[in-house]
């Protein structure tokens, strides 16, 4: 089992503002990483740290954290951000081992 | 440029030990703070973290996986290797490497490979 928490599915509507969270005792300490994956290709980051957005990647992503919880929020959604999206982070104990939250599939109406 | 490439078989039989590589340019693992991480994903399921190779050596493995997996670099040859012992069906996924950076206490994922799928049936 995940160690991080993450809604199986989400959707928004064309051009709305929609968050995805993702939940984990990591997350008092650290900040997750998320990435968006498309059907058949690799992840992509999309967001790392506090609220960094690798080049190439729209702004209309953002991130935050709050206690136990971060989001990824993309503000004014697109068609081409139909995805799943993975957080990730240091596991609970503090030690140097990853891990992933279960994903989220996006579905944007 | 960064660029990883994954290569590996395609099938191993149950019982049998998987080993695979990873091939990258653009960066050195000999450079400071410079790390590789595995990362897997079955058919239909979420990404699994597997294991991470630091510049100095040091080396991070999954709880659940630790028995079986080695990791280790050849820095001559920019080359990340995995193996993964007594390969069972559950294993079967597409196998990923990527670099790992940190922002401070954190880290990230920031190149990934295309991915290498490997399946496990006699």
């Amino acid at each position: 089992s995940s160690e991080l928490t993450q809604d199986p599915a989400v959707s928004v509507a064309l051009g709305q503002t929609v968050r995805i969270t993702c939940q984990g005792d990591s997350l008092r300490s650290y900040y997750a990483s998320w990435y968006q994956q498309k059907p058949g290709q690799a992840p992509v980051l999309v967001i790392y740290g506090k609220n960094n957005r690798p080049s190439g990647i729209p702004d209309r992503f953002s991130g935050s954290s709050s206690g136990n919880t971060a989001s990824l929020t993309i503000t004014g959604a697109q068609a081409e951000d139909e995805a799943d999206y993975y957080c990730n982070s240091r596991d609970s104990s503090g030690n140097h081992l990853g891990v992933f939250g279960g994903g989220t599939k996006l579905t944007v109406l | 440029q960064v660029t990883l490439k994954e290569s590996g078989p395609a099938l191993v039989k149950p019982t049998q030990t998987l080993t695979l590589t990873c091939t990258f340019s653009g960066f050195s693992l000999s450079t400071s703070g410079m790390r590789v991480s595995w990362i897997r994903q079955p058919p239909g399921k979420a990404l699994e973290w597997l294991a991470r190779i630091d510049w100095d050596d040091d080396k991070f493995y999954s709880t659940s996986l630790k028995t079986r997996l080695t990791i280790s670099k050849d820095t001559s040859k920019n080359q990340v290797v995995l193996t993964m012992t007594n390969m069972d069906p559950v294993d079967t996924a597409t196998y990923y490497c990527a670099r790992t950076m940190n922002s401070g206490y954190d880290w990230f994922l920031d190149y990934w490979g295309q991915g290498t799928l490997v399946t496990v049936s006699s």
